[in-house]
């Protein structure tokens, strides 16, 4: 099955530092990326969706100033944690999707982001 | 806007019995059903995936089930062994966008 790759698996940062996670589709072209934040004990909550080449759509209640996605190339996406606080501490999970072949999304192993 | 409710929140159950996930979602227009195990502090597994189309998926001792005019899904687990235990996560895709429920957090006793 398709792979998605997550880096890194995790990071600890100081408070007001930034952190990027990239988000890899290792064997086909998403033609859209998703990502996902998941708290301790809750389930997962989309933060935003992002199509190749065109600005990103995010949920609401997600700053985009402060969670910045880029979505480059078919096979890239990242996050951005601009300004890094103790409570965006959290897992972050990627999808991506190929409409071009298949329906479904394809999750990576997440990230572990913990800021002190 | 899409819900997904799972029922139970937790379940705890002796190694062997047979078990019942449930899966609940608001809007019927889904294009699939996808049913994930998360262990805690790991990403996601994907177990079954079904289409908006079809019934049920088996994989092994799993099987899930769809009715999508009830907004009803069910996992069932056979003969359950105490690797099964985790957060099962039921999850529905609609519109560009997968909702997920909030999972069950599965403990098979030895």
């Amino acid at each position: 099955g398709a792979v998605v790759s997550q880096h890194p698996s995790r990071v600890i940062c100081k408070s007001g530092t930034s952190v990027k996670i990239e988000c890899r589709s290792l064997d086909f072209q998403a033609t859209t990326m998703f990502w996902y934040r998941q708290f301790p004990k809750q389930s997962l909550m989309l933060m935003a969706t992002s199509n190749e080449g065109s600005k990103a759509t995010y949920e609401q209640g997600v700053e985009k100033d402060k969670f910045l996605i880029n979505h480059a190339s078919l096979t890239l996406s990242t996050l951005t944690v601009t300004s890094a606080h103790p409570e965006d501490s959290s897992f972050y999970i990627c999808s991506a999707r190929d409409f071009l072949s298949s329906y479904e999304q394809y999750f990576g192993p997440g990230t572990r982001l913990t800021v002190t | 806007k899409q819900e997904v409710t799972q029922i139970p929140a937790a379940l705890s159950v002796p190694e062997g019995e047979n078990l019942v996930l449930n899966c609940s979602f608001t809007d019927s227009a889904i294009y699939n059903l996808q049913w994930f195990r998360q262990d805690p502090g790991k990403g996601l597994t994907s177990l079954l995936l079904i289409q908006s189309s079809q019934r049920e998926q088996t994989s092994g001792r799993l099987n899930a089930s769809l009715d999508k005019s009830s907004g009803r899904s069910t996992l069932y687990i056979a003969a359950s062994q105490p690797g099964d235990s985790a957060t099962y996560l039921c999850a529905v895709d609609r519109d560009d966008k997968i909702i997920f429920g909030k999972g069950t957090r599965l403990h098979i006793l030895p």
